[in-house]
């Protein structure tokens, strides 16, 4: 079955910096990957998401890259703010089914 | 997005009661549902796959008869924790499936006392 791995498990940034988190998938019929934020306490979001069609998406201020070759994809986070601080999840699913989450990536913006 | 509705956000009951979580897709049609079990600061654990008319799929080691499934409608899906005991406490989190993506709720914290 599907396995998902995410580094790093705790990150902390400066305001302003850029995060970065990558995780990686072994099974190649995966074609959809989305990252989730979660924050105490309550369910996670859907934040953005890739298909195995596209190499790349963008949405303000997150991206996420997707390296069908090497099964990894990376969520980008630009100009982070202390309201990003949270546990973001990524995951990955062959067409909607079998979702597999990432443990994990808690991230600290520190002001 | 999509929203889906998870209620309720909190209950404390007695250990032997039994307590019913339910999960509603307000804007769209789900035939599946999904519910999760989360431990501190852990990942999501699968607990079992809610199909709308049939029975539920359930993961291994999760206890059918403990943990009881019901999707009754195409937006409304249940998970009954059944005579619940104290290691039962935990986060619970629903999701619907609409296309390829899943949407969450915002999870029932049980604590059985």
């Amino acid at each position: 079955g599907e396995n998902v791995e995410q580094h790093p498990s705790t990150l902390s940034v400066q305001e302003g910096d850029s995060a970065v988190i990558k995780c990686t998938y072994s099974d190649s019929a995966s074609n959809y990957f989305p990252w989730y934020k979660q924050e105490l306490g309550k369910g996670p979001q859907l934040i953005i998401d890739i298909r195995s069609n596209v190499g790349e998406k963008k949405d303000q201020r997150i991206a996420v890259t997707l390296n069908k070759t090497a099964k990894h994809f990376s969520l980008h986070i630009t100009e982070t703010q202390p309201e990003d601080s949270a546990v973001y999840f990524c995951a990955a699913s062959n067409y909607g089914q079998n979702f597999v989450f990432g443990p994990g990536t808690r991230l600290s913006v520190l002001p | 997005g999509a929203v889906v509705s998870q209620h309720p956000s909190w209950v404390i009951c007695k250990s032997g009661t039994s307590v019913k979580i339910e999960c509603r897709s307000l804007d769209f049609q789900a035939t599946t549902m999904f519910w999760y079990r989360q431990f501190p600061k852990q990942s999501l654990m699968l607990m079992a796959t809610s199909n709308e008319g049939s029975k539920a799929t359930y993961e291994q080691g999760v206890e059918k008869d403990k943990f009881l499934i019901n999707h009754a409608s195409l937006t409304l899906s249940t998970l009954t924790v059944t005579s619940a005991h104290p290691e039962d406490s935990s986060f619970y989190i629903c999701s619907a499936g609409t296309g390829n993506i899943q949407y969450f709720g915002a999870g029932t914290r049980l604590s059985v006392l």
